[in-house]
């Protein structure tokens, strides 16, 4: 069982939507929590981090934490087709990080 | 800054063939992370290094695989004989001391054939 797990989608939302993305991990030792952003043929990079419980949010997006229920979302509100990529959600621990699957979005317009 | 940079960008090869993938990683970061990318098993940590040494190499598949860093400006990721199965994106993240962030390079796309 991998330690973070992410449904990989695909997700198909039209332009002005709602996208509800979610993961669960297994270690409860994780401490940071971050969603990155993956284009087509580009490296991930980082969209939003969260340390422990709470919410986080940074323009259209929300980055929620329970950590009781070791439970990561990322929310995007009045989505965008430029929003349209892979979105993975990962934990560090130790210096280590770990990636879910990603799920594939696409905004359509 | 120029960022990370791998190479070669991407990496045609025959089965048996060794396979050496390079990276630099952002200047003045002392945490560099080899990650491999598939479709079915999305993006996997192969090998941690921390100031040059390996910290966990747990997730190197197999003895065809290794990985050196021989100073804090380049690493190497070599799969000697390759396989088709190692078909995949090669990605190479370095991150500074105390940052949360890992900056991934664009990865080297390997096709073993």
């Amino acid at each position: 069982q991998k330690e973070v797990e992410q449904d990989p989608g695909p997700l198909s939302v039209p332009e002005g939507a709602i996208v509800s993305l979610n993961c669960t991990y297994s270690n409860s030792a994780f401490q940071y929590f971050m969603w990155y952003r993956q284009y087509s043929r580009k490296g991930p990079e980082l969209l939003m981090y969260t340390y422990s419980s709470g919410n986080k949010e940074d323009g259209r997006f929300t980055a929620q934490v329970d950590k009781s229920s070791k439970y990561i979302s990322l929310f995007i509100r009045d989505s965008q087709p430029s929003d349209s990529a892979t979105y993975l959600c990962a934990t560090s621990s130790w210096g280590k990080f770990q990636f879910g699957a990603g799920t594939q979005v696409v905004v359509t317009p | 800054d120029a960022g990370v940079i791998q190479s070669p960008r991407h990496e045609v090869t025959e089965m048996g063939q060794e396979v050496t993938l390079r990276c630099k990683p952002i200047s003045g970061h002392n945490s560099l992370f080899w990650y491999r990318q598939t479709m079915m098993r999305g993006l996997e940590l192969l090998i941690y290094f921390n100031n040059n040494v390996p910290i966990d190499d747990s997730g190197m598949p197999e003895d065809r695989f290794s990985a050196k860093m021989p100073n804090a400006s380049f690493s190497t990721l070599k799969i000697q004989p390759s396989e088709p199965r190692d078909s995949a994106v090669y990605f190479c993240a370095s991150r500074g001391t105390g940052d949360t962030e890992a900056f991934f390079g664009q990865g080297t796309r390997l096709t073993v054939v």
